[in-house]
């Protein structure tokens, strides 16, 4: 059983293009992250929610939104796709904010 | 603000060596440390955590660590490598509701 889970795993798509990453975890886990992994492998975390409320939000553009529409799904909507948004994006899950976290396979995010 | 210093980008080992990858961090508290493994094209996997107690820590896949407040360091071993071990390592630090800060990894290589 896949304990975090992302789709798509790859996404290619071009500038100015809409998209969303999907993440389920079946942990029974209250909080969950997304992280950014860039070309260099920084990992950096944009948002954290705990039992759907957002109690990180890392200096990330407007163009990036998460939702949560319950507390095993973690979505991530990104508009008007940029280069720069190239990276592959995480999602991760924990019991709790520092307790260790269980990462997905990762999205990778290449924009044309 | 917590930070992770991982000061080896890349390191090259023989199979069946010993292996030591640095890391150092900085936390105003109590810290919670974890050492993380990628393996190319894939997620992150948890190896080992420090929470409290016994410094020195066991995780999976024959590697352990070890938690040094004074040198604020918690270095990751491995009596012997195998070839399997090659990746990029992460090590990361948090505290109680606190966001999970990364290194920048440590490639290892193995040659045999």
């Amino acid at each position: 059983d896949t304990a975090v889970s992302q789709t798509p795993k790859y996404l290619v798509t071009q500038m100015g293009n809409d998209k969303s990453i999907k993440c389920e975890q079946n942990l029974g886990h209250d909080t969950m992250y997304w992280y950014k992994q860039d070309s260099k492998k920084f990992l950096k975390i944009m948002f954290s929610y705990n039992n759907k409320e957002l109690i990180i939000n890392e200096t990330v553009p407007n163009r990036f939104s998460p939702k949560s529409p319950d507390k095993a799904h973690l979505n991530l909507h990104i508009n008007s796709l940029e280069l720069g948004d190239s990276a592959v994006y995480f999602c991760a899950s924990s019991q709790d904010l520092g307790d260790e976290q269980y990462f997905g396979p990762g999205t990778r995010l290449t924009v044309t | 603000a917590q930070s992770v210093t991982q000061p080896d980008i890349h390191i090259t080992v023989s199979e069946g060596a010993s292996l030591e990858l640095r890391c150092n961090y900085s936390y105003g508290a109590t810290p919670y440390l974890f050492w993380y493994v990628q393996s190319p094209g894939q997620g992150l996997q948890l190896l080992l955590k420090y929470f409290s107690g016994d410094t020195l820590v066991q995780g999976i896949k024959g590697f352990e660590a070890e938690f040094k407040r004074s040198q604020s360091s918690f270095n990751l071993r491995k009596p012997s490598v195998h070839w399997s071990d090659a990746a990029e390592y992460f090590c990361a630090v948090t505290g109680t509701a606190s966001k999970l800060t990364f290194g920048t990894g440590t490639r290892l290589q193995v040659t045999l």
